[in-house]
């Protein structure tokens, strides 16, 4: 069985620092999707990983995926208040098939001016 | 432009009157999803559908069925619905055949309300 494992599950940072969340899944996968959910809203997908060492970035977000490590990280600069929201890390089964995504219990970030 | 729509947003019913929660799509995508969202918890994978093959989650209760009668619509129909299923439902839908990343696109999700 699949499980996804993120860390911290909740996170109150200040404008203008770094922080990393984490997420390690147990089992083989090539497929690892990070989201951001708004209270009340649905999920907004931010980055698509499919392969060892792939790093994307958009904005103030870097992602990063180690595939060996069963590992990938959501990196953020100099957050700002527009960041604050649950970030969900998911995983998809091995061998790129149809089934659905595992999450993991999400990243609470609040940033404080 | 190309979306997944979900009906209603906000659905009330009451303890054990069945309920049916929609979803469109207007992407073209050949695999639906429908989610299960309770409140401060990840999204749980009720089934999805693959063209017609129906894929139920080994530990969805039975209480939960789907339809999806052609590629643009799916329905989630709770036939007795309990105080626990009060949740957010998430419909997704995937390019699976496409592309072999298996993206998911999801709806603004249905919030039920149980009384």
């Amino acid at each position: 069985e699949l499980k996804v494992e993120q860390n911290p599950l909740f996170l109150s940072m200040q404008e203008g620092k770094n922080y990393t969340i984490y997420c390690n899944y147990s089992t083989t996968s090539d497929r690892l999707y990070w989201y951001r959910q708004d209270p009340g809203k649905s999920l907004e997908s931010l980055f698509v990983l499919l392969s060892n060492g792939a790093v994307k970035q958009e904005g103030r977000l870097m992602a990063s995926l180690d595939t060996k490590a069963r590992l990938s990280t959501l990196h953020i600069t100099a957050a700002v208040h527009d960041l604050s929201a649950t970030y969900f890390c998911a995983v998809g089964s091995s061998g790129g098939g149809a089934d659905g995504l595992t999450f993991g219990k999400g990243t609470h970030l609040i940033i404080q001016p | 432009d190309a979306m997944v729509i979900q009906n209603p947003r906000y659905q009330v019913t009451q303890f054990g009157k069945p309920v049916t929660l929609s979803c469109s799509q207007t992407l073209n995508h050949n695999v639906m999803y429908w989610y299960q969202q309770k409140s401060s918890q990840a999204p749980k994978l009720l089934f999805h559908y693959y063209d017609k093959d129906f894929n139920n989650e080994a530990d969805t209760p039975d209480n939960f069925q789907s339809r999806r009668p052609n590629t643009s619509f799916c329905f989630l129909d709770i036939r007795s619905p309990g105080l626990g299923d009060a949740a957010m439902y998430l419909c997704a839908t995937s390019p699976r055949g496409l592309a072999s990343y298996n993206e998911q696109f999801f709806g603004p999700g249905t919030r039920l309300t149980v009384l």
